[in-house]
C-alpha cells in the first residue's frame, strides 16, 4: 500500500482557514485519496475523498496537485469542535481489493479560541 | 438510526483472561473490520472480514480470534495469547469490497478501551 507523510501537529485560530497538507510521492493511478479525523477517544470519520479533481462538501474542500504527488485538506473557517487527529490515507479503487485502510500517525489540530 | 455499536464501552481484564468485545451494524454492510489503536498512534488492522462465514488477517492478528456467523455482527476475542491487550479498539463497516472504493466509505463504532489489570 502506498504511504502517506503528514505533520505531526498543526495549531490555528477559530473563524481562521487551515491548510493540512499530505505528501503521497508513491500514488497509483488507482488510488484515492481519502481524508478521516478522528475526535478524543472516538471512532474517526469521513471528512472528503477525490481523485483528480478538487473536491468540495459541507465539511471542508479537497485540493490535490497536478501530479497527485500531494494534497491539501482546507477548513475554510476553523472552530473548536474541529480538533481533532486528521488522517490523510490512500485507497486503492479497484472492487477486488481489500478495501482497507491504512492509517498512519496523522495530524494532530489545535483550535485556539 | 442506522449505525455501528461497540460494547462495552470500558473493560477490564485479568491477566490469563479471554474477553470479547461486540460490534454489531444495522447499515446492512457487508464488510466489517477490527482496528486497535495505541495511544498517539494511528490504527492498526487485526482483521477485516468481506462476507458473512469469511474472514482474514490484518496486520497485527496474533492473539486475537474472530467470527461472522450474521451479517450485523463481528465479535473480537482477546485472547490470553495477546500479551499487551490494553488499548481502544475501534470496529468499522463498509458496503462491500465489490463496491468502487470511490463510493465505500468506512464508518467506524465509538470504540471500546481495553485495561488489563
Amino acid at each position: 500500500d502506498a504511504k502517506t507523510t503528514q505533520p505531526n501537529s498543526m495549531e490555528s485560530n477559530e473563524e481562521e482557514p487551515v491548510h493540512l497538507p499530505c505528501n503521497h510521492s508513491t500514488i497509483s493511478g488507482t488510488d484515492y485519496i481519502h481524508w478521516y479525523r478522528q475526535l478524543p477517544s472516538q471512532g474517526p470519520e469521513y471528512v472528503i475523498h477525490g481523485l483528480t479533481s478538487n473536491v468540495n462538501n459541507r465539511m471542508a474542500s479537497l485540493a490535490i496537485a497536478e501530479d497527485r504527488k500531494s494534497s491539501t485538506l482546507i477548513l475554510h473557517r476553523a472552530t473548536l469542535r474541529d480538533a481533532a487527529v486528521y488522517y490523510c490515507i490512500l485507497r486503492d479503487d479497484y472492487g477486488g481489493a481489500t478495501n482497507k485502510l491504512i492509517f498512519g500517525t496523522g495530524t494532530l489540530l489545535a483550535v485556539q479560541p | 438510526d442506522g449505525g455501528i455499536t461497540q460494547s462495552p464501552k470500558y473493560l477490564f481484564r485479568k491477566e490469563g483472561q479471554n474477553v470479547t468485545l461486540s460490534c454489531e451494524q444495522n447499515l446492512n454492510h457487508d464488510a466489517m473490520y477490527w482496528y486497535r489503536q495505541d495511544p498517539g498512534q494511528g490504527l492498526r488492522l487485526i482483521y477485516y472480514s468481506q462476507i458473512v462465514n469469511d474472514f482474514q488477517k490484518g496486520d497485527i492478528a496474533e492473539g486475537y480470534s474472530v467470527s461472522r456467523e450474521k451479517k450485523e455482527s463481528f465479535p473480537l476475542t482477546v485472547t490470553s495469547a495477546q500479551k499487551n491487550p490494553t488499548a481502544f479498539y475501534l470496529c468499522a463497516s463498509s458496503l462491500s469490497r465489490w463496491v468502487r472504493s470511490s463510493g465505500n466509505t468506512i464508518y467506524f463504532g465509538e470504540g471500546s478501551w481495553l485495561t488489563v489489570v
